[in-house]
């Protein structure tokens, strides 16, 4: 199976700030390469497909790169709306595989 | 508007059984991949099994192979997820999803299993 790491865990952040997080495959997943958010007590949401491809109605503050193994989410200027968490996905073999996801809090 | 609705979870002891069904609408279901996710504290998000349109494309995850089976009904837009011989890890948020090329969009709001004694 594919893993997929994150990074960081967790990370504090005040509104306006532009935001990074990691997220590293351990082979080689090309460009297929998700990225979700997910609110408390709500089911995730996709923002990013195919690594860099913005879901349609997804604000363009949200930016995704990267391929290979190692991929970069980016909000570039962070909302009320964005305090979350955030998980990738490799969609290049089964089974697909999730990093552990990371929060987004307010500092 | 594309919706998945979750239900059938539930609290059930450790060999126990459950079904989980999903029913969507607003789209050509038997158009899409359909797929079951779950999520726990202690696992995070794990992919569970997906079925093709035709039923004849399935692939479960080792975690729950020999126990759970997804299967599908075109004719009522549902998807479906058997359950056997539970066990206590198997306790999560268990959503549905369409498989939209080569990503999960959108997600069911989920129904919440709990195997425990």
């Amino acid at each position: 199976d594919i893993q997929m790491t994150q990074s960081p865990s967790s990370l504090s952040a005040s509104l306006g700030d532009r935001v990074t997080i990691t997220c590293r495959a351990s082979q080689s997943i090309h460009s297929y390469l998700n990225w979700y958010q997910q609110r408390p007590g709500k089911a995730p949401n996709l923002l990013i497909y195919a690594a860099s491809s913005l879901r349609s109605g997804v604000p363009s503050r949200f930016t995704g790169s990267g391929s290979g193994t190692d991929f970069t989410l980016t909000i570039s200027s962070l909302q009320p709306d964005d305090f979350a968490t955030y998980f990738c996905q490799q969609s290049y073999s089964s089974p697909r595989t999730f990093g552990q996801g990371t929060k987004v809090e307010i500092k | 508007q594309v919706q998945l609705v979750e239900s059938g979870g539930g609290l059930v002891t450790p060999g126990g059984s459950l079904r989980l069904s999903c029913a969507a609408s607003g789209f050509t279901f038997s158009d899409y991949y359909m797929t079951w996710i779950r999520q726990s504290p202690g696992k995070g998000l794990e992919w569970v099994a997906y079925i093709n349109g035709a039923s004849n494309t399935i692939y479960h995850a080792d975690s729950v192979k020999g126990r759970f089976a997804i299967s599908r009904d075109n004719a009522k837009n549902s998807l479906y997820l058997h359950m056997n011989n539970l066990r206590v890890d198997d306790t999560a948020v268990y959503y549905c999803a369409r498989e939209e090329t080569n990503w999960f969009d959108p997600w069911g709001q989920g129904t919440l299993v709990t195997v425990s004694s």
